[in-house]
């Protein structure tokens, strides 16, 4: 069984750019989780989908906003990118909503 | 308010000796579960072993186990017979409702573990 598959890995932008992170979950997963590890901050939880809606948000502005498709796939998209949002971000797909976490390898981004 | 406190910024152990990585948490909430991840240096997440709020025994998994004391909010992570390969960061996390029919899972900010040989 194939693990929960992130793209690209590595990116590199400038500020004011956007950016669009892909995520393919496990199979059969149909809750998408979204987080951002820095070194000085961690790991910080973006947002959950579930079967396509929205189910919780962490606490970052409105630039950063994702999306789930009917296969479970999900996309994260960050507007306007800042110096500060050059960071590791992760995303992880469960069963449930309440299951444990699968994690993909992550994108790592930087913003020149 | 930070509802997962791992105290032990770095931790060294002898290889072949257990440890024990600390974890204490808060919420209100009376249904949670407690997970713990390693990442390797590689950066991948991996799931090491859960412990739900209701469960009444210690989890376990192998060469981890889980030292649950939820009168204390505490959720200790015990590595029997350290490898070299348990060389790592360790996050304790907690699993809580939102109130909005979602979850979210939030981490601690980690203990790096350092096996010697």
């Amino acid at each position: 069984k194939a693990g929960v598959t992130q793209t690209p890995r590595y990116l590199i932008k400038t500020r004011g750019q956007q950016v669009t992170l892909s995520c393919s979950p496990i199979s059969g997963h149909r809750s998408v989780s979204w987080y951002q590890q820095t070194p000085g901050q961690g790991l910080q939880f973006l947002f959950e989908y579930f079967s396509e809606t929205q189910r919780n948000k962490g606490n970052f502005p409105g630039r950063f906003s994702g999306r789930q498709f009917s296969n479970s796939r999900s996309e994260m998209n960050v507007s306007t990118l800042e110096l500060g949002d050059s960071a590791l971000y992760l995303c992880a797909s469960s069963l449930g909503q309440g299951s444990e976490l699968f994690f993909g390898s992550g994108t790592q981004l930087s913003v020149l | 308010a930070q509802k997962i406190t791992q105290t032990q910024p770095g931790m060294f152990v002898q290889e072949k000796e257990a440890v024990t990585l600390d974890c204490t948490y808060d919420t209100s909430d009376p249904s949670y579960g407690l997970f713990w991840y390693k990442q390797p240096s590689s950066g991948e997440m991996i799931f090491l072993i859960y412990q739900g709020s209701y469960d009444q025994q210690n989890a376990t998994e192998g060469r981890y186990s889980l030292n649950f004391q939820k009168a204390r909010k505490s959720a200790n992570l015990v590595i029997s017979a350290s490898q070299l390969g348990d060389s790592a960061m360790y996050f304790c996390a907690m699993r809580e409702g939102s109130g909005t029919g979602g979850f979210k899972t939030i981490f601690g900010a980690g203990t790096r573990l350092f096996v010697k040989a």
